[in-house]
């Protein structure tokens, strides 16, 4: 139980265009999802926590116009790189957290996609 | 601020134990754990321990805390090259109402056969 799945797991594109990533739980209701970054051998960077149904709470220093971030219904959220350029491309990581699941606040994690723009 | 620091290499022998080494800051933190990741993977939760405890063994995982000097250490008993993976330590950070992860930049475990 509780996997959580990202769509695309691999995307190229060429720099000023939008790149979409989804993140689904697929067998639990996810109240907050969690996006992060991942620079090659570095740590997760938090970029945004986004409650179902509310805005999401951007990390400072990221750019909110420039990741959007969509958490429309319990199992699904979105992270839209608009605009992206060569230095956005990184591992995006998702994770889901379910209020009721268990009692240590477990965040699951999708495998992640990696950006490429070139 | 809030930081967690973690040695950044370490390299065993099949067969031998691995003990990673954590420390954090922020006392308050309710639960610390340790996550896995793979090559190209995402990150597998492995064990937590919870703050009022100080020791919790898993199988082959031993988590040791202590909470005076905010250290945190994992040790894996007898090795094996599947355990080749980059160990995260993280401690939870109350922030308003939301609960976060904060991360340490992750120990990359070689093991040698």
């Amino acid at each position: 139980g509780a996997v959580v799945s990202q769509h695309p797991s691999r995307v190229i594109c060429k720099s000023g265009t939008s790149v979409k990533i989804e993140c689904r739980s697929l067998d639990f209701q996810a109240t907050t999802m969690f996006w992060y970054r991942q620079f090659p051998k570095q740590s997760l960077m938090l970029m945004a926590t986004s409650n179902e149904g509310s805005k999401a709470t951007y990390e400072q220093g990221v750019e909110k116009d420039k990741f959007l971030i969509n958490h429309a219904s319990l199992t699904l959220s979105t992270l839209t790189v608009t605009s992206a350029h060569p230095e956005d491309s990184s591992f995006y990581i998702c994770s889901a957290r379910s209020a009721g699941l268990n009692s240590y606040n477990e965040q699951f994690f999708g495998p992640g996609t990696r950006l490429t723009v070139l | 601020g809030e930081d967690v620091e973690q040695s950044l290499f370490l390299s065993v022998r099949e067969g031998d134990s691995s003990v990673i080494n954590c420390t954090y800051t922020d006392s308050s933190s309710t639960y610390l754990y340790w996550y896995k990741q793979e090559p190209g993977a995402g990150l597998q939760l492995l064990t937590y321990i919870f703050s009022n405890m100080d020791m919790k063994q898993d199988q082959r995982l031993t988590v040791l805390l202590n909470k005076k000097d905010k250290h945190l250490s994992l040790r894996i008993a007898d090795t094996q090259t599947g355990d080749s993976a980059i160990y995260f330590c993280a401690e939870t950070l109350n922030a308003g109402n939301n609960r976060k992860l904060i991360w340490g930049l992750g120990t990359s475990l070689a093991v040698n056969p």
